[in-house]
């Protein structure tokens, strides 16, 4: 069965400290796709990061980077320098062929950045 | 460069009525989605279409209705609301299924 896990309900990390949001995953299709979107307090859903099952090397976007540990499966999004304005819900979501390619999302996790 | 937008923005309905949530896109994406995101969860797929004429069901389909007449409109149904449909709605879009989904506002239903 497909499934996203995210163990960490809510985190409270120090401004300017980098931070690491779990994820980890479960398939048994070769080809997927991972995904790492923020929720902030307005509601919208915005998307940070994309890494694919066969990229060979880690995405990074801006001060988003994602941790790939194929064996282990885990997508972990790391954030660089955390500002106070990263304080949102952050949610990873995994698209496999199977499921004819919709997203499976995980629970979010809340991260505070306190000053 | 307004992406995907929703209207309403919020609205309450009473048991037994019914409402359509409206949902446009301009960015000429095939694939279009609709969520729903209970609180403290992550999102559901409810309903999805794969370009203009075309829909299928997602997770959790039932109560709901779409229709895509169009490739910018994609509107979702609500017949005979109740309590369990209150939630937030989600629109999203895509070019094709293995692109990235970008989603609209929200729409945040209340049924009492």
């Amino acid at each position: 069965a497909q499934k996203i896990t995210q163990t960490q309900p809510g985190m409270f990390v120090q401004e300017k400290e980098a931070v690491t949001l779990d994820c980890t995953y479960d398939t048994s299709d070769p080809s997927y796709g991972l995904f790492w979107y923020k929720q902030p307090s307005s509601g919208e859903m915005i998307f940070l990061i994309y890494q694919g099952s066969y990229d060979q090397q880690n995405a990074t976007e801006g001060r988003y980077s994602l941790n790939f540990q194929k064996a282990r499966k885990s997508a972990n999004l790391v954030i660089s320098a955390s500002q106070l304005g990263d304080s949102a819900m952050y949610f990873c979501a995994m698209r496999v062929m199977d499921s004819n390619y919709q997203l499976i999302w995980g629970a979010g996790t809340k991260l505070i950045i306190k000053p | 460069n307004a992406g995907v937008t929703q209207t309403p923005k919020f609205r309450i309905l009473k048991i037994g009525q019914s409402m359509t949530l409206q949902c446009t896109q301009d960015m000429n994406h095939n694939y279009m989605y609709w969520y729903r995101q209970d609180p403290g969860m992550g999102l559901k797929l409810i309903y999805y279409s794969v370009g203009a004429g075309i829909t299928d069901k997602g997770e959790v389909p039932n109560g709901y209705n779409v229709s895509r007449s169009t490739t910018e409109d994609f509107p979702l149904r609500l017949e005979l609301a109740a309590p369990s449909q209150t939630s937030v709605y989600f629109c999203a879009s895509s070019y094709y299924q293995k692109k990235t989904q970008y989603f609209g506002p929200g729409t945040r239903l209340l049924v009492l």
